[in-house]
């Protein structure tokens, strides 16, 4: 399958912890890429690989991965973490990138 | 610092076709594969292909094989992107990114998009 799935809408208290998830085969071998997007702004990369961060990525947003999912933890979520979350992974290949459905997080 | 800029927002009518550039600064251009990626209103992303900046290889999602062109210009470090045969279904914003190949192949960098409207 050359599909990534995703959960379309999670919500979180101000300060609680919040798991988003992505599910797909190719994560069985290959790392998911983590994406943040704002209404009307492009998308930023906020986790890579194993559990990478940017710079200037607050140390809040963790990555991991289990079989064919990966997830993105956001450790005492902020109201400036609302926003549309997308995972990105690549096929056998190497030649295809896939993207999730994106899930919209709000933070209540 | 890495920039990614795009052109502006292009308004088509059904059947033309348009062409969205991708200037890079800050960083070797050659060294990098440029992706583009596209977003419909309300949507999500949607992936279209690749170029590698270097060699000029392409790869394009089936969807779009047959209607979208990549190329570049290195002495202007700037990627293209032309999709052709627009329907209203191609409206949306279209993203050049950068993508890490020490990065697990993440999309580091991003352009800001360009809207491209397709109404008749």
């Amino acid at each position: 399958s050359s599909e990534l799935t995703q959960d379309p809408a999670v919500s979180v208290a101000l300060g609680q912890t919040v798991r988003i998830t992505c599910q797909g085969d190719s994560l069985r071998s290959y790392y998911a890429s983590w994406y943040q997007q704002k209404p009307g702004q492009a998308p930023v990369l906020v986790i890579y690989g194993k559990s990478y961060r940017p710079s200037g990525i607050p140390d809040r947003f963790s990555g991991s991965s289990s079989g064919n999912t990966a997830s993105l933890t956001i450790t005492g979520a902020q109201a400036e973490d609302e926003a549309d979350y997308y995972c990105k992974s690549r096929d056998s290949s190497g030649n295809l990138r896939l993207f999730g459905g994106g899930t919209r997080l709000t933070v209540l | 610092q890495v920039q990614l800029v795009q052109s502006g927002a292009e308004v088509k009518k059904p059947g033309a076709s348009v062409k969205v550039s991708c200037k890079a600064s800050g960083y070797t251009f050659i060294n990098y594969v440029i992706h583009w990626v596209r977003q419909a209103p309300g949507q999500s992303l949607e992936w279209m292909g690749w170029i590698n900046a270097g060699n000029g290889n392409t790869y394009c999602s089936r969807k779009f094989q047959g209607r979208v062109t990549i190329n570049r210009d290195t002495s202007a470090s700037t990627a293209y992107m032309e999709l052709s045969s627009l329907r209203s279904e191609d409206t949306a914003v279209y993203y050049c990114a950068r993508e890490d190949h020490l990065g697990e192949l993440s999309f580091d960098y991003w352009g800001q998009g360009t809207l491209v409207t397709v109404s008749s």
